[in-house]
């Protein structure tokens, strides 16, 4: 059975860190694009980043570039969001998913419950 | 960026009636070169993730009832659900994973009339 399970929302003042992880189990991890996307509170649901089976390829929504990073470890069968310079528009339910086989072009087949990163003073 | 805009923003049918969900694309999301329509539906219940319905723009995700169907090509989609169930009551969103940035539409909160 395919698991996904994120870690380490919380709340975080304005300019803060955070990382978030994402636990996967019931697949080869390394036969899969990941990805990130987040839900503010009563929101929508937006892309946030994507990264390769072996972490050569990383995508990014404008909005975050150069503030969040997307990273994974094979070892640990763990996906990775390391998030700087937060802001209050950053607040959101963050998930992580598993990208169908092949490219970074395929739909999101599994989800996790996702982790809600609250940014405020 | 493709934007995906949805129709209409919320939704009422009675039980057991036909429910349609329309997904315009900004620009096609057709891809010549395998004649496939990157887009997908999801159904989003509160308190809960995203569930993946339907792909390629027709493919039913495994597990998912035959009640629900997708259809349309280029720029214009549609999400059909023939008979409407309590347990439909959902938000509806469509994504385009044609090109980068990839996007949803707006959502379709379906109730029961």
């Amino acid at each position: 059975e395919v698991q996904v399970m994120e870690s380490g929302g919380g709340l975080v003042q304005p300019g803060g860190s955070l990382r978030l992880s994402c636990a996967v189990s019931g697949f080869t991890f390394n036969n899969y694009w990941m990805t990130w996307v987040r839900q503010a509170p009563g929101k929508g649901l937006e892309w946030v980043a994507s990264i390769k089976q072996d972490g050569s390829e990383t995508y990014y929504v404008d909005s975050v570039k150069g503030r969040f990073t997307i990273s994974r470890d094979s070892a640990k069968n763990s996906l990775y969001l390391q998030m700087n310079s937060l802001r209050a528009d950053d607040t959101a339910v963050y998930y992580c998913a598993r990208v169908q086989t092949g490219t970074v072009y395929r739909t999101f087949d599994y989800w996790g419950q996702g982790t809600l990163v609250t940014v405020s003073s | 960026d493709i934007v995906m805009t949805q129709s209409p923003d919320s939704l009422a049918v009675s039980l057991g009636e036909r429910a349609t969900i329309n997904c315009k694309s900004s620009q096609s999301v057709l891809y010549d070169s395998n004649d496939k329509d990157y887009l997908s539906w999801y159904q989003q219940k509160p308190g809960q993730p995203p569930k993946l319905l339907i792909y390629w723009a027709s493919t039913r995700e495994s597990g998912v009832p035959d009640r629900f169907s997708g259809s349309g090509s280029g720029t214009d989609f549609t999400l059909t659900i023939s008979s409407l169930q309590a347990e439909d009551v959902a938000v509806y969103y469509c994504q385009q994973y044609y090109s980068l940035p990839l996007t949803f539409g707006q959502g379709t909160k379906l109730e029961i009339k």
